[in-house]
């Protein structure tokens, strides 16, 4: 078992619907990120948390520390949205992330 | 200001050839990372570096890779041979720190080996 999971693996949705992509984590941990990868194109930090929720634009992120969870959703999607959402954490004492596989997320005009 | 520099953004190659990828992290960014990500997964991390001193190289299969990151500022990461399952985009990220820092990442170098 991974230590990070993401559902879902890919995700189509309509232009405006609401989002939510689901991270789950088995390790203590310092901080979580969130991340947006176009195809051909780098990776772009969205967000990072240690607790709460954080919020930019349509974009929403929160984290449950006890329950080891957390959520990335978009409001009222674009199809510039789609992307793939990769979640990471970095755990206790340790200096490098750990990775989730990623959320292909599609939105359909 | 110019974000994590990479190149080249594309290699084709045939086995067992070298191949080499250069990074230039974000200007005063002392901690950078390399990372390996295969298709439909995360990336994985390869070697990270502490200015000049590489701090954690475990993931980094030492019979043909290597790096180097000479005077603490740009670095190259090789490969020599090159195999076919070294297909992939290699991603260089930096950070100011090695702490709760956001990392940076470049544009990766997708590598083809046929």
């Amino acid at each position: 078992k991974n230590e990070v999971e993401q559902s879902p693996q890919n995700l189509t949705a309509q232009e405006g619907e609401f989002i939510t992509i689901n991270c789950s984590y088995s390790v203590g941990i310092s901080a979580l990120h969130w991340l947006q990868q176009h195809p051909g194109g780098g990776i772009v930090s969205l967000f990072m948390l240690s607790s709460g929720k954080k919020k930019h634009g349509r974009l929403i992120a929160t984290i449950n520390i006890q329950e080891k969870h957390s959520s990335l959703h978009i409001t009222a999607s674009h199809p510039r949205d789609s992307a793939v959402y990769i979640c990471a954490v970095r755990s206790g004492g340790a200096q490098k992330l750990v990775f989730g596989q990623g959320t292909r997320l599609t939105i359909n005009p | 200001e110019a974000g994590v520099v990479q190149s080249p953004r594309y290699k084709i190659i045939e086995k067992k050839q070298p191949v080499a990828f250069w990074c230039n992290p974000i200007s005063g960014h002392n901690t950078l990372y390399w990372y390996r990500q295969n298709l439909g997964q995360g990336p994985e991390l390869l070697i990270r570096y502490e200015n000049e001193e590489a701090v954690d190289d475990s993931q980094l299969p030492k019979d043909r890779f290597s790096a180097e990151r000479l005077k603490g500022v740009d670095s190259t990461l090789k490969i020599q041979p090159a195999e076919l399952g070294d297909s992939a985009v290699y991603l260089c990220a930096s950070s100011l720190a090695p702490g709760q820092e956001t990392q940076y990442f470049g544009p990766g170098t997708r590598l083809l080996v046929l």
